[in-house]
């Protein structure tokens, strides 16, 4: 199993322009979720998905879309890029949230994808 | 409102003296909290979590409620401990059970 798969690993854009992060996973997990990682702010929650065709928002959605149209994969849309989206970019998979015995499953990290903003 | 404060961004010990990561949290309700660890050039992962009350690594981290705090502790630190630690909370008062991380927490551990 290649487990959380993000590409690219690093991108430059400039401001106002559009991309999309790609996030994938072959564990057949149902939670798919996207964090953003910054100095001194730990991890901060855009989106998440608990199936295919469900998204719903996290902590610091906006400028930022997602989809989830199989299993697999969920994109992170940036719609026009700004600099304050400068970031590092995680995406991450679990089978569920609750697992047995009332415990959130393990969450599985892909590798990050590094964001520069001009 | 912050739920999970790491009141140390950074941290340093000697090789072989003991080391404790502290993780103070905020929530109303029975959280579940996990120490996650992300090594240099490496993906973050979980280290352990309070439900199962094992040791990893010979870290060890102790719920306790009445000071609300999940502080990880390791009697004698190594090298390889090196990383950036993260105290995650999961909200379970949220319909989907939402984590929320500390900031984080780097730990150097001198030869």
């Amino acid at each position: 199993n290649a487990g959380v798969t993000q590409t690219p690993k690093f991108q430059v854009l400039k401001t106002g322009q559009s991309m999309t992060l790609q996030c994938a996973q072959d564990m057949n997990h149902e939670y798919m979720s996207w964090y953003r990682q910054d100095p001194g702010m730990g991890l901060r929650l855009i989106h998440y998905s608990v199936g295919a065709g469900i998204t719903d928002q996290g902590e610091v959605p906006n400028g930022y879309n997602v989809s989830r149209s199989t299993t697999e994969d969920f994109p992170l849309r940036l719609l026009s890029a700004a600099p304050s989206q400068t970031s590092v970019y995680f995406c991450a998979s679990s089978p569920g949230l609750a697992g047995g015995g009332s415990s959130y499953n393990e969450q599985f990290f892909g590798p990050g994808t590094r964001l520069t903003v001009l | 409102a912050q739920r999970v404060t790491q009141p140390e961004k950074l941290l340093s010990v000697f090789k072989g003296a003991p080391v404790e990561l502290k993780c103070n949290y905020s929530y109303s309700g029975s959280p579940e909290l996990f120490w996650y660890v992300q090594y240099s050039r490496q993906r973050l992962q979980l280290l352990l979590r309070h439900i199962s009350r094992e040791s990893i690594k010979g870290f060890t981290a102790d719920l306790n409620k009445g000071e609300t705090s999940f502080h990880l502790k390791k009697p004698f630190a190594q090298e390889e401990d090196s990383a950036m630690y993260y105290c995650v909370l999961a909200d379970r008062g949220s319909t989907l059970g939402r984590l929320y991380f500390g900031r984080g927490t780097q730990l150097t551990v001198w030869p």
